[in-house]
């Protein structure tokens, strides 16, 4: 695609619920990364995938968290038992090999 | 861990110079970014500078790098109210892919 898709651009679900955000990147990008954005602050790096492995998944703030990506392409971040503290808006990017990260919109998510 | 620090907020005046610093830790970063979030918005690439620069001049922005203190800044001449946005410093860890974002600094331009 053009740029980087994500979805759901919102989303509302109940404490303790499942959630999953999906990331479309643009097409031909090895770099994929997830950062958390709460309302008023940085962005908190939370794990980068070069091709389908990650390297580095030290921002995950705990074991409720996970992330995955398939064929180099989409990748899913997945939010077990969600809490309050989860709400933020989360914002994937790509890159083709480091240099500049392409933004997605993001998925605002809200746990009420 | 690495770190990225930058001020809060910064308020200017139509017209005049807008100053946005910032300070990081890693001390052999390769790459530092200015990335420009406006409201509702994913970030964009503003500019960048290489580590081994000391200025980078890109019409309006102007960047300063002093590697030895470890810190960045952004010049906006003539400051307009489109320039009103959240303005990140992020540092790309040497040897990686992966970046690390400040808090971000939010520029408000008063008419």
């Amino acid at each position: 695609g053009a740029g980087v898709s994500q979805s759901p651009s919102n989303k509302v679900t109940e404490k303790g619920k499942d959630v999953e955000l999906r990331c479309d990147p643009i097409s031909g990008h090895t770099a994929l990364y997830w950062y958390r954005q709460r309302l008023g602050q940085g962005l908190e790096f939370l794990i980068y995938f070069q091709g389908n492995s990650a390297p580095d998944k030290s921002g995950l703030p705990s074991d409720r968290f996970s992330a995955e990506r398939t064929g180099e392409s989409v990748s899913t971040l997945t939010i077990q038992r969600t809490q309050q503290e989860d709400s933020a808006v989360y914002l994937c990017a790509s890159s083709l090999s480091g240099g500049e990260l392409f933004f997605g919109e993001g998925s605002r998510l809200t746990v009420l | 861990g690495e770190d990225v620090e930058q001020s809060l907020f910064l308020s200017v005046r139509e017209g005049d110079s807008s100053v946005i610093n910032c300070t990081y830790t890693d001390s052999s970063s390769t790459y530092l970014y200015w990335y420009k979030q406006e409201p509702g918005a994913g970030l964009q690439l503003l500019t960048y500078i290489f580590s081994n620069m000391d200025m980078k001049q890109d019409q309006r922005l102007t960047v300063l790098l002093n590697k030895k203190d470890k810190h960045l800044s952004l010049r906006i001449a003539d400051t307009q109210t489109g320039d009103s946005a959240i303005y990140f410093c992020a540092d790309q860890i040497s040897g990686t892919y992966k970046y690390i974002f400040g808090t971000g600094t939010r520029l408000k331009v008063l008419a």
